[in-house]
Protein backbone atom coordinates (compact mmCIF):
# COMPACT_ATOMS: atom_id res chain seq x y z
CA UNK A 1 0.00 0.00 0.00
CA UNK A 2 1.15 3.50 -1.30
CA UNK A 3 2.69 5.44 1.88
CA UNK A 4 0.92 9.21 2.09
CA UNK A 5 2.83 12.58 1.15
CA UNK A 6 1.92 15.82 2.12
CA UNK A 7 1.63 18.56 1.07
CA UNK A 8 1.66 17.78 -2.76
CA UNK A 9 3.19 21.11 -3.79
CA UNK A 10 5.05 23.89 -1.88
CA UNK A 11 6.49 27.33 -3.71
CA UNK A 12 10.00 28.37 -1.95
CA UNK A 13 11.94 31.57 -1.89
CA UNK A 14 15.19 30.86 -1.94
CA UNK A 15 16.41 30.52 1.61
CA UNK A 16 12.82 29.34 3.16
CA UNK A 17 12.57 26.07 4.70
CA UNK A 18 9.96 23.57 3.94
CA UNK A 19 8.95 20.07 5.73
CA UNK A 20 7.41 17.03 3.59
CA UNK A 21 5.61 14.62 5.57
CA UNK A 22 5.50 10.72 4.17
CA UNK A 23 3.13 8.12 6.90
CA UNK A 24 2.21 4.67 6.16
CA UNK A 25 -0.18 2.36 7.35
CA UNK A 26 2.36 -0.65 7.61
CA UNK A 27 4.79 -1.17 10.20
CA UNK A 28 8.05 0.22 7.91
CA UNK A 29 11.89 -1.44 8.14
CA UNK A 30 13.14 1.43 6.32
CA UNK A 31 12.23 4.86 4.42
CA UNK A 32 13.81 6.17 1.50
CA UNK A 33 13.77 9.49 -0.03
CA UNK A 34 15.02 10.60 -3.73
CA UNK A 35 14.46 13.65 -5.63
CA UNK A 36 13.34 13.50 -9.48
CA UNK A 37 14.10 16.41 -11.65
CA UNK A 38 11.89 16.74 -14.90
CA UNK A 39 12.82 13.88 -17.31
CA UNK A 40 15.29 12.27 -15.16
CA UNK A 41 15.71 9.14 -12.90
CA UNK A 42 15.56 9.60 -8.92
CA UNK A 43 18.49 10.32 -7.22
CA UNK A 44 18.92 9.05 -3.43
CA UNK A 45 19.03 11.37 -1.00
CA UNK A 46 19.15 9.39 2.25
CA UNK A 47 17.96 6.20 3.97
CA UNK A 48 16.38 6.39 7.24
CA UNK A 49 16.07 2.61 9.23
CA UNK A 50 13.66 1.53 12.12
CA UNK A 51 15.02 3.21 15.35
CA UNK A 52 14.22 6.59 14.94
CA UNK A 53 17.19 7.87 13.76
CA UNK A 54 17.87 11.12 11.83
CA UNK A 55 20.19 11.97 9.54
CA UNK A 56 20.91 14.67 7.12
CA UNK A 57 22.52 15.58 3.86
CA UNK A 58 23.93 19.05 3.28
CA UNK A 59 20.99 21.05 4.72
CA UNK A 60 18.31 18.70 3.80
CA UNK A 61 17.85 16.38 6.86
CA UNK A 62 15.52 13.65 7.70
CA UNK A 63 13.66 11.85 10.70
CA UNK A 64 12.07 8.43 10.86
CA UNK A 65 9.50 7.89 13.81
CA UNK A 66 8.64 3.98 13.69
CA UNK A 67 6.03 4.18 16.31
CA UNK A 68 3.90 6.51 14.28
CA UNK A 69 4.95 5.00 10.74
CA UNK A 70 6.00 8.63 9.46
CA UNK A 71 9.15 9.93 8.25
CA UNK A 72 9.56 13.89 7.78
CA UNK A 73 11.87 15.29 5.26
CA UNK A 74 13.04 19.25 6.02
CA UNK A 75 14.53 21.19 3.68
CA UNK A 76 16.66 24.02 5.29
CA UNK A 77 17.71 27.23 3.23
CA UNK A 78 16.67 25.99 0.24
CA UNK A 79 18.43 26.21 -2.57
CA UNK A 80 17.45 26.78 -6.44
CA UNK A 81 18.67 23.33 -6.60
CA UNK A 82 16.14 21.76 -4.35
CA UNK A 83 13.41 21.89 -7.12
CA UNK A 84 12.21 18.69 -7.91
CA UNK A 85 9.82 16.02 -6.75
CA UNK A 86 10.53 14.13 -3.98
CA UNK A 87 9.47 11.11 -3.36
CA UNK A 88 9.46 9.29 -0.35
CA UNK A 89 9.56 5.12 -0.56
CA UNK A 90 8.93 2.63 2.36
CA UNK A 91 10.12 -0.82 2.46
CA UNK A 92 8.20 -2.91 4.81
CA UNK A 93 10.02 -6.16 4.65
CA UNK A 94 13.62 -5.19 4.57
CA UNK A 95 13.90 -6.99 0.70
CA UNK A 96 14.24 -3.27 -0.53
CA UNK A 97 10.99 -3.79 -2.73
CA UNK A 98 10.19 -0.28 -2.35
CA UNK A 99 6.26 1.38 -2.29
CA UNK A 100 6.34 5.18 -3.61
CA UNK A 101 4.43 8.11 -2.09
CA UNK A 102 2.52 10.37 -4.56
CA UNK A 103 5.56 12.72 -4.55
CA UNK A 104 5.41 16.39 -3.46
CA UNK A 105 6.65 18.87 -6.02
CA UNK A 106 9.08 21.20 -4.51
CA UNK A 107 9.32 24.80 -6.46
CA UNK A 108 12.39 26.96 -5.34
CA UNK A 109 12.10 30.82 -7.01
CA UNK A 110 14.76 33.07 -6.93
CA UNK B 1 29.25 6.65 -11.21
CA UNK B 2 26.33 4.60 -11.67
CA UNK B 3 25.88 1.49 -9.57
CA UNK B 4 23.03 0.14 -11.54
CA UNK B 5 23.00 0.63 -15.19
CA UNK B 6 20.06 0.59 -17.76
CA UNK B 7 19.78 0.03 -21.41
CA UNK B 8 18.38 1.46 -23.93
CA UNK B 9 17.93 5.47 -22.46
CA UNK B 10 15.06 5.56 -24.58
CA UNK B 11 13.69 3.21 -27.27
CA UNK B 12 10.55 4.16 -30.05
CA UNK B 13 8.82 0.81 -31.33
CA UNK B 14 6.20 0.28 -33.30
CA UNK B 15 2.62 -1.33 -32.34
CA UNK B 16 2.56 -4.63 -32.03
CA UNK B 17 6.04 -5.15 -31.51
CA UNK B 18 8.33 -6.76 -28.42
CA UNK B 19 10.80 -4.32 -26.52
CA UNK B 20 13.54 -5.62 -24.35
CA UNK B 21 15.17 -3.45 -21.22
CA UNK B 22 18.60 -4.32 -19.71
CA UNK B 23 19.15 -3.30 -15.91
CA UNK B 24 22.46 -4.03 -15.01
CA UNK B 25 24.68 -3.70 -11.26
CA UNK B 26 28.02 -2.94 -12.30
CA UNK B 27 30.00 -3.52 -9.26
CA UNK B 28 27.66 -6.34 -7.47
CA UNK B 29 25.72 -9.06 -7.25
CA UNK B 30 21.99 -8.54 -6.89
CA UNK B 31 19.80 -11.79 -5.85
CA UNK B 32 16.66 -9.47 -6.61
CA UNK B 33 16.03 -6.60 -8.72
CA UNK B 34 13.15 -4.71 -8.67
CA UNK B 35 10.99 -2.98 -11.90
CA UNK B 36 9.01 0.22 -11.79
CA UNK B 37 6.91 2.32 -14.35
CA UNK B 38 6.62 5.45 -14.00
CA UNK B 39 4.19 7.45 -15.78
CA UNK B 40 3.98 11.59 -16.54
CA UNK B 41 3.30 13.06 -13.09
CA UNK B 42 2.88 10.25 -11.47
CA UNK B 43 4.93 8.59 -8.96
CA UNK B 44 6.84 5.39 -9.30
CA UNK B 45 4.97 2.09 -9.64
CA UNK B 46 6.28 -1.47 -8.59
CA UNK B 47 5.77 -3.71 -11.30
CA UNK B 48 7.54 -6.66 -10.56
CA UNK B 49 10.60 -8.50 -8.26
CA UNK B 50 12.44 -10.50 -10.43
CA UNK B 51 14.82 -12.92 -8.93
CA UNK B 52 17.83 -14.59 -9.82
CA UNK B 53 17.13 -18.40 -11.41
CA UNK B 54 13.48 -18.37 -10.05
CA UNK B 55 10.04 -16.65 -11.73
CA UNK B 56 9.48 -12.99 -11.04
CA UNK B 57 7.14 -12.21 -8.43
CA UNK B 58 4.67 -9.85 -10.16
CA UNK B 59 2.15 -6.73 -8.73
CA UNK B 60 -1.62 -7.04 -8.58
CA UNK B 61 -2.90 -5.78 -11.82
CA UNK B 62 0.79 -6.54 -13.71
CA UNK B 63 0.36 -9.39 -16.72
CA UNK B 64 3.18 -11.14 -16.67
CA UNK B 65 2.50 -12.48 -20.16
CA UNK B 66 2.78 -8.83 -21.14
CA UNK B 67 5.69 -8.15 -18.86
CA UNK B 68 8.15 -10.50 -19.23
CA UNK B 69 11.22 -10.33 -16.83
CA UNK B 70 14.29 -12.42 -16.89
CA UNK B 71 17.16 -12.41 -14.18
CA UNK B 72 19.56 -15.39 -15.43
CA UNK B 73 22.35 -14.04 -13.61
CA UNK B 74 23.13 -11.87 -10.66
CA UNK B 75 24.11 -8.85 -12.38
CA UNK B 76 21.63 -8.97 -15.15
CA UNK B 77 17.36 -8.84 -15.52
CA UNK B 78 15.71 -7.88 -18.04
CA UNK B 79 12.42 -6.77 -18.98
CA UNK B 80 10.44 -6.90 -22.37
CA UNK B 81 7.52 -5.43 -23.09
CA UNK B 82 5.37 -7.61 -26.07
CA UNK B 83 3.05 -6.96 -28.27
CA UNK B 84 3.86 -3.24 -26.90
CA UNK B 85 1.00 -0.42 -27.62
CA UNK B 86 0.65 3.48 -27.14
CA UNK B 87 -0.61 2.40 -23.41
CA UNK B 88 2.72 0.97 -22.33
CA UNK B 89 4.18 4.11 -22.74
CA UNK B 90 6.25 5.04 -20.33
CA UNK B 91 9.20 5.78 -18.16
CA UNK B 92 10.65 2.31 -16.72
CA UNK B 93 13.31 1.94 -13.91
CA UNK B 94 14.89 -0.78 -11.94
CA UNK B 95 16.07 -0.94 -8.87
CA UNK B 96 18.81 -3.21 -7.04
CA UNK B 97 19.99 -3.92 -3.33
CA UNK B 98 23.39 -4.56 -2.43
CA UNK B 99 23.26 -7.50 -0.36
CA UNK B 100 25.78 -5.42 2.13
CA UNK B 101 24.03 -2.72 2.69
CA UNK B 102 20.11 -1.21 2.43
CA UNK B 103 20.79 1.30 0.11
CA UNK B 104 18.54 1.11 -3.25
CA UNK B 105 20.21 1.88 -6.77
CA UNK B 106 18.23 3.02 -9.41
CA UNK B 107 19.15 2.76 -13.11
CA UNK B 108 19.15 5.48 -14.94
CA UNK B 109 15.80 4.88 -16.65
CA UNK B 110 14.12 3.76 -19.95
CA UNK B 111 11.70 6.21 -21.60
CA UNK B 112 9.70 3.99 -24.34
CA UNK B 113 7.11 5.52 -26.63
CA UNK B 114 5.44 3.08 -28.52
CA UNK B 115 3.95 4.42 -31.71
Amino acid sequence: QQPVQSPQAVILREGEDAVINCSSSKALYSVHWYRQKHGEAPVFLMILLKGGEQKGHEKISASFNEKKQQSSLYLTASQLSYSGTYFCGIDSDSWGKLQFGAGTQVVVTP
Amino acid sequence: GAVVSQHPSWVICKSGTSVKIECRSLDFQATTMFWYRQFPKQSLMLMATSNEGSKATYEQGVEKDKFLINHASLTLSTLTVTSAHPEDSSFYICSARRESGNTIYFGEGSWLTVV
